[in-house]
């Protein structure tokens, strides 16, 4: 079945600093792909998301792009701030499903 | 944006005690309704899947006796854990589905969950 793979964390930071969280997959035929964020006492909310293969998504400075070569969809920032502690989770939906299947999560926290 | 609420956030109840959690889509119809369930440090299971007015499809492993799911109306799913005990605490997520007709990528919205602990 499909599954997610994701870096566990937690991931200190430095404000300013640049942020890899690393996301791999495993599915049939051509699943779409996306990063959702929690912020503390907060609902999931969608960061971004790709639904081909070398499609890139972006929002609010962050990047990811689905690289189905390497079944791999890493976010990135290039300078993260406080604000963006939270924990991301790397999702997908796999063709013809309707429910996503979700990576363990991976807490990000940046100091200032 | 779509906001989906959770009630309650926080639910502490005895063993053998059956309780209830409403998920409400609030600014849009929700078409599906999903229900997770969250174990500390893990993933998001995917419990089952409800449509409007027909029976959920409940995911391998999930006791659709015990995990009663009710999707009465385009804004209101609940779940009942029925006689609960220890091994049910657990934070349970919902989300709804809606976006414009026609659209292949109908968006995903998620309450902030219910923190049901079963003493």
């Amino acid at each position: 079945g499909d599954s997610v793979t994701q870096m566990e964390g937690p991931v200190t930071l430095s404000e300013e600093a640049c942020l890899t969280i690393n996301c791999t997959y495993t599915a049939t035929g051509y699943p779409s792909l996306f990063w959702y964020v929690q912020y503390p006492g907060e609902g999931l909310q969608l960061l971004l998301k790709a639904t081909k293969a070398d499609d890139k998504g972006s929002n609010k400075g962050f990047e990811a792009t689905y690289r189905k070569e390497t079944t791999s969809f890493h976010l990135e920032k290039g300078s993260v701030q406080v604000s963006d502690s939270a924990v991301y989770f790397c999702a997908l939906r796999g063709t013809g499903r309707r429910a996503l299947t979700f990576g363990s999560g991976t807490r990000l926290q940046v100091q200032p | 944006g779509a906001v989906v609420s959770q009630h309650p956030s926080r639910v502490i109840c005895k063993s053998g005690t059956s309780v209830k959690i409403e998920c409400r889509s609030l600014d849009f119809q929700a078409t599906t309704m999903f229900w997770y369930r969250q174990f500390p440090k893990q993933s998001l299971m995917l419990m089952a899947t409800s449509n409007e007015g027909s029976k959920a499809t409940y995911e391998q492993g999930v006791e659709k006796d015990k995990f009663l799911i009710n999707h009465a109306s385009l804004t209101l799913s609940t779940l009942t854990v029925t006689s609960a005990h220890p091994e049910d605490s657990s934070f349970y997520i919902c989300s709804a589905r809606g976006g414009t007709s026609g659209s292949s990528s109908y968006e995903q919205y998620f309450g902030p969950g219910t923190r049901l602990t079963v003493t």
